[in-house]
C-alpha cells in the first residue's frame, strides 16, 4: 500500500524566516508527486513532481523531488503571514488518479 | 477555471439522519473523489468514481454510499449518520492528463462542507 508521511506536522515561524516541509514516500507505481496549499478551504495546486533533481519554482516557493531516496521537499523563502496554511503531499495511486494523501504541514507564519 | 461546488458550506445533523452531501464540476471531468479530513490525519479517500453509474471504495468507505447519475454531479450518502462521522467533508474533481511515460493527475477541489453530527 502507498505511504506518505509528512514532517513536521506543525511548524510556527516569523515572518521573513525560511522554511523546509518534507514529504516522504513508499510506491509501487511512482508516477509523479504533488503539492498542495489548503487555507480556510479547497486545497489548491502548487506543484507536479515528476522527475528527480528537477526544481520546481514559483514565486518564493520551490520543490524537489529526489526519486533514489523518495522523498520531495518544499522550500518557502522570505515568508509571509499569507503563506499559513496546511501543505499537503500527496501521490497519485491508479490510472483512475486516486490521491494518498500525507497527514499535512500546518504552517503558521507570525507577524 | 474548474469550478467545483458543493451543496452546502455547513450542516448540522442529528444521529441516524440520512444525509446527502452533493458535489457538482462543470469542466466534464471523469473523475470524481469524495474525502474527509480530520485532523493530524490528513484527506483520507471515502469513495470516487471514475465514470458515470462507477464507483470504487477509497480507504474509508464504511458508513458511506456514493451515486452518480450524470457525469458532474457525485453525491455522498451517509445512510445513518453518527457522531464520528464529525468532519469536514471535501469533494474533487480530476481529468486524465497525459504527459509523456507517466500519466499526472491533478485534481481540483470544492470549498468543502463541515458536517456536525450531534
Amino acid at each position: 500500500e502507498d505511504k506518505v508521511v509528512q514532517s513536521p506536522l506543525s511548524l510556527v515561524v516569523h515572518e521573513g524566516d525560511t522554511v523546509t516541509l518534507n514529504c516522504s514516500y513508499e510506491v509501487t507505481n511512482f508516477r509523479s508527486l504533488l503539492w498542495y496549499k489548503q487555507e480556510k478551504k479547497a486545497p489548491t495546486f502548487l506543484f507536479m513532481l515528476t522527475s528527480s533533481g528537477i526544481e520546481k519554482k514559483s514565486g518564493r516557493l520551490s520543490s524537489i523531488l529526489d526519486k533514489k531516496e523518495l522523498f520531495s521537499i518544499l522550500n518557502i523563502t522570505a515568508t509571509q503571514t499569507g503563506d499559513s496554511a496546511v501543505y499537503l503531499c500527496a501521490l497519485p495511486e491508479t490510472s483512475y488518479g486516486k490521491l494518498t494523501f500525507g497527514q499535512g504541514t500546518i504552517l503558521t507564519v507570525h507577524p | 477555471d474548474v469550478k467545483v461546488t458543493q451543496s452546502s458550506r455547513y450542516l448540522v445533523k442529528r444521529t441516524g439522519e440520512k444525509v446527502f452531501l452533493e458535489c457538482v464540476q462543470d469542466m466534464d471531468h471523469e473523475n470524481m473523489f469524495w474525502y474527509r479530513q480530520d485532523p493530524g490525519l490528513g484527506l483520507r479517500l471515502i469513495y470516487f468514481s471514475y465514470d458515470v453509474k462507477m464507483k470504487e471504495k477509497g480507504d474509508i468507505p464504511e458508513g458511506y454510499s456514493v451515486s452518480r447519475e450524470k457525469k458532474e454531479r457525485f453525491s455522498l450518502i451517509l445512510e445513518s449518520a453518527s457522531t464520528n462521522q464529525t468532519s469536514m467533508y471535501l469533494c474533487a474533481s480530476s481529468t486524465r492528463l497525459a504527459g509523456g511515460p507517466a500519466a499526472v493527475y491533478e485534481q481540483y477541489f470544492g470549498p468543502g462542507t463541515r458536517l456536525t453530527v450531534t
